[in-house]
Order: structure tokens, then C-alpha cells, then sequence
């Protein structure tokens, strides 16, 4: 099975833009999850679908938001982008009721 | 916020040795998990030990929970060059659709 994937792989953008970002689960896989990873705060969980509902959300503005489709794939959206929104942001599939997460490559954001 | 607390923070060997890291964390748990991440890239899920297990192998890797002092250690022995990269434990609480807290890590080198 292809694992999971991301893109696009690297953005830069300039502050006050907004971005989308996508990610397609591994076949089979109902539930993705999107994280956060910079030097200042590590890995933060930003958001969790499951059958293109949101089931849990982190700590973070209302200017990130994200969907999913009936499909599983996923999209996370950063609106108003500030400078400290430069980070990895990674996606992660699971089966349902499982509880290992498969991660994609990220995508690298990087604002201006 | 980060849970999981990794010790050391960086950890230097030489091939062949056994490493050995470190994580604590806050609150109840349903499950421990340990990733590796190469150079900033996705993170690649290692073990899964659950809250009511005490120990688990997977090949190099031997993973220990501690649920009255809340830490876990990762043994990995015999370790390859290949090895390096940075290990991060990752908690999950709940009913399963929170999402993962991770720790910020211990960067692995090994000297070949």
C-alpha cells in the first residue's frame, strides 16, 4: 500500500496570505490527524477527522482549520498567515479504532 | 503542550553500543508510543506499549513502562549508523480520538 502523502512538500508565503495544505491517508484509512512541528514548541496535535467530521482539536487559533472528504483525503487551511506559522506540518492516518499513526512527509512551510 | 519529556536531549555513541532514552510524562495514559525522525522529515512509528503492559521487544528495539512513576525508557542495542535520527515518545489519553502528545525528543548520533 502507498504510504501517506503530502503536498505540496515545501511553500513559502508571505505574512497576512493563506495557505491550504493536503494530505491523502494510506487506502483504507478513515481518521487523519494534522500536527505542527517547530524548534520552539515540538510536535503539537492541531486537529483530528474522522468520516469528514472533526472529532478533537488542539490548542491552536481559530485561524487554522481543516476538512475532510468522503474520500479520507484531508486539508488543513492557515488563514492570515503570521511568521510563527513557519513549521513542518504533519498529517498522520490511522485505521479506524486504531491506535497507530502513520505519518507522511510533512510539508515544510516557511512565511515571509 | 508536550507531555512527554525525553532524556537526555541528545545522546553521542559509538556503533555497536546500546542507547538508551528517556521519557516522562504528566497524566494517565492509554498508551505509549515511541517514532523516529530522520533530519526533519516524517516521523516512523517504532512501538506501541499500552498502559497495562510492563515491557516489549521488536527486534533491537526493547521499550519499559513505568505507569506509578509515569516514564518509559527505549533500549535499542547494537546500534547502526543508521540509527541516527531523533526519538520522540508520544502519549495518548482519552478514548482514542485524542490526539498524540509528544515529547521534544533526544537527537541519536551514532559514531560509526
Amino acid at each position: 500500500k502507498a504510504g501517506v502523502t503530502q503536498t505540496p512538500r515545501y511553500l513559502i508565503k508571505t505574512r497576512g496570505q493563506q495557505v491550504t495544505l493536503s494530505c491523502s491517508p494510506i487506502s483504507g484509512h478513515r481518521s487523519v490527524s494534522w500536527y505542527q512541528q517547530t524548534p520552539g514548541q515540538g510536535l503539537q496535535f492541531l486537529f483530528e477527522y474522522f468520516s469528514e467530521t472533526q472529532r478533537n482539536k488542539g490548542n491552536f487559533p481559530g485561524r487554522f482549520s481543516g476538512r475532510q472528504f468522503s474520500n479520507s483525503r484531508s486539508e488543513m487551511n492557515v488563514s492570515t498567515l503570521e511568521l510563527g506559522d513557519s513549521a513542518l506540518y504533519l498529517c498522520a492516518s490511522r485505521l479506524a479504532g486504531g491506535e497507530t499513526q502513520y505519518f507522511g512527509p510533512g510539508t515544510r512551510l516557511l512565511v515571509l | 503542550s508536550q507531555q512527554g519529556e525525553e532524556d537526555p536531549q541528545a545522546l553521542s555513541i559509538q556503533e555497536g553500543e546500546n542507547a538508551t532514552m528517556n521519557c516522562s510524562y504528566k497524566t494517565s495514559i492509554n498508551n505509549l508510543q515511541w517514532y523516529r525522525q530522520n533530519s526533519g522529515r516524517g516521523l516512523v512509528h517504532l512501538i506501541l506499549i499500552r498502559s497495562n503492559e510492563r515491557e516489549k521487544h521488536s527486534g533491537r528495539l526493547r521499550v519499559t513502562l513505568d505507569t506509578s512513576k509515569k516514564s518509559s525508557s527505549l533500549l535499542i542495542t547494537a546500534s547502526r549508523a543508521a540509527d541516527t535520527a531523533s526519538y520522540f515518545c508520544a502519549t495518548q489519553s482519552g478514548g482514542g480520538a485524542d490526539g498524540l502528545t509528544f515529547g521534544k525528543g533526544t537527537h541519536l548520533i551514532i559514531q560509526p
